[in-house]
C-alpha cells in the first residue's frame, strides 16, 4: 500500500506570499492531520480533518488554514507568509473509527523556506 | 491537558549496547502513546504504540516500549544498537477521542562504532 504523500517537497516563497500545500493520505484512511516541525517549537499540531471537516484545530493564527476533499485528500494553505513559517510541514494520516487504530502515519513532509 | 517529557536531547552509545530513551507523560485521562523515529530529511515512522492492551509493546527494528502507569512512563529501548539506528526519535501522546498528537522534544541518538 503506497504511503503517504505531500507535493511539493521544497518550496521557496517570498514574505507576503500565500502558499498551498498538498497531502493525499494512504488509502482507505480518512483522517489527515498536518503538523509544523521547526528546530524552536518542534512539532506542532496544526488541524486534522476527517470527512471534509475540520475536527480540530491547534494554536496557530487564522493565516494558516486547510480544507478536504472528497476523497480524502488534503491542503493546507499559509497566507501573508512570515519569515517564522519557514519549517517542516508534515501531513500525517490515520484509519480513524477503526477500534484500537489511532496511529497516525507521517509522509515525508514539505519544507517551506520563507525569504 | 497532555504533554510528553523526554529527558536527554541527545543520547550516545555503542553499537551493540543498549538504548534507553525515556519519555514521562501527563495525562487527564487514559493516553494513546506513540514512539516515531525521523531520519535527516524524511517524514516520521512509527515505531510503536500503546492503545491500553498489552503494557509491554514491541514494535519494529528491534524496539520495545513499556507503559507504567504508576510512573507515567513510557520509555524506549533496545537491547543492541545498530549504526543504522542513528536518528531522532519522538515520543508523542494522544486522547482516545482526540486525534491530536502531543510530542516530545525529540532525542537525537548516536550510535559510535
Amino acid at each position: 500500500k503506497a504511503g503517504v504523500t505531500q507535493t511539493p517537497r521544497y518550496l521557496i516563497k517570498t514574505r507576503g506570499q500565500q502558499v498551498t500545500l498538498s497531502c493525499s493520505p494512504i488509502s482507505g484512511h480518512r483522517s489527515v492531520s498536518w503538523y509544523q516541525q521547526t528546530p524552536g517549537q518542534g512539532l506542532q499540531f496544526l488541524f486534522e480533518y476527517f470527512s471534509e471537516t475540520q475536527r480540530n484545530k491547534g494554536n496557530f493564527p487564522g493565516r494558516f488554514s486547510g480544507r478536504q476533499f472528497s476523497n480524502s485528500r488534503s491542503e493546507m494553505n499559509v497566507s501573508t507568509l512570515e519569515l517564522g513559517d519557514s519549517a517542516l510541514y508534515l501531513c500525517a494520516s490515520s484509519p480513524r473509527l477503526t477500534q484500537g487504530r489511532y496511529e497516525q502515519y507521517f509522509g515525508p513532509g514539505t519544507r517551506l523556506t520563507v525569504t | 491537558a497532555q504533554s510528553v517529557t523526554q529527558l536527554g536531547s541527545h543520547v550516545s552509545v555503542s553499537e551493540g549496547a543498549l538504548v534507553l530513551l525515556r519519555c514521562n507523560y501527563s495525562s487527564s485521562v487514559p493516553p494513546y502513546l506513540f514512539w516515531y523515529v525521523q531520519y535527516p530529511n524524511q517524514g516520521l515512522q512509527l515505531l510503536l504504540k500503546y492503545t491500553s492492551a498489552a503494557t509491554l509493546v514491541k514494535g519494529i527494528n528491534g524496539f520495545e516500549a513499556e507503559f507504567k502507569k504508576s510512573e507515567t512512563s513510557f520509555h524506549l529501548t533496545k537491547p543492541s544498537a545498530h549504526m543504522s539506528d542513528a536518528a531522532e526519535y519522538f515520543c508523542a501522546v494522544s486522547r482516545s477521542n482526540d486525534y491530536k498528537l502531543s510530542f516530545g522534544a525529540g532525542t537525537t541518538v548516536t550510535v559510535r562504532a
